[in-house]
């Protein structure tokens, strides 16, 4: 069974530049989550989807920041403007639904912002 | 923000040796996870620890769990070189229904 599949693994921008991260989950996997997880530090949420349906999206910066999962599968995140303090590495999770607690992890996203 | 606080930050032990990182939280949970990540990349579940479990065995595995005192420990027994990695707690006070919380992580080298 194939994992959780990011893209691209490696994105290097200048600030000001709008940037997009790509993940397909687990395939059967209703529940998709985007981490953001600064060096040193544990991830940290930023969004989750129940099939399309963003239910949690209290610690997405909306200023800058957008997601979608239009037909409830792959997602994708969006960053415009990107700014300095954005350069870390964007993980996507899923698990099969809502109740089940293990999630699965994709390799993640390493962005650096110049 | 962080709801769990790994500590040690860092850990440095000759292989064979048995490895212990504790991780204390913050608020009710309703389970407490661990995971690892290896140097660049995605995190893998380890082991799964519920709120009414006290002590949990996987493999080379041990959690232990202590909601009076909100914190956890993780045991790994004859460490291998392939331990090598960084270990989060996470906390997950949904459910299952929300994102997990996770600690700043456990920083373990293993020396061959």
């Amino acid at each position: 069974e194939a994992g959780v599949v990011q893209s691209p693994r490696y994105k290097i921008i200048e600030k000001k530049q709008p940037v997009a991260f790509w993940c397909n989950p687990i395939s059967g996997h209703n529940t998709l989550y985007w981490y953001r997880q600064n060096l040193g530090q544990g991830p940290e949420l930023l969004i989750r989807y129940e099939n399309e349906e963003a239910v949690d999206d209290s610690q997405l910066p909306k200023d800058r920041f957008s997601a979608e999962r239009l037909k409830g599968v792959d997602s994708t995140l969006k960053i415009q403007p990107a700014e300095l303090g954005d350069s870390a590495v964007y993980l996507c999770a899923s698990s099969l639904f809502r109740g089940v607690e293990t999630q699965y992890f994709g390799p993640g996203t390493r962005l650096l912002v110049l | 923000s962080q709801q769990g606080e790994e500590d040690p930050q860092a850990l440095s032990i000759q292989e064979g040796e048995n490895a212990t990182m504790n991780c204390s939280y913050k608020t009710s949970i309703n389970n407490l996870q661990w995971y690892r990540q290896n140097s660049g990349r995605g995190l893998v579940h380890l082991i799964l620890i519920r709120s009414n479990e006290r002590e949990k065995h996987s493999g080379r595995l041990r959690v232990t769990l202590d909601t009076s005192k909100k914190s956890s420990s993780l045991l790994i027994t004859a460490s291998r070189a392939a331990d090598t990695a960084s270990y989060f707690c996470a906390t997950d006070a949904g459910g299952g229904a929300d994102g997990l919380t996770f600690g700043k992580g456990t920083h373990l080298i293993i020396q061959p």
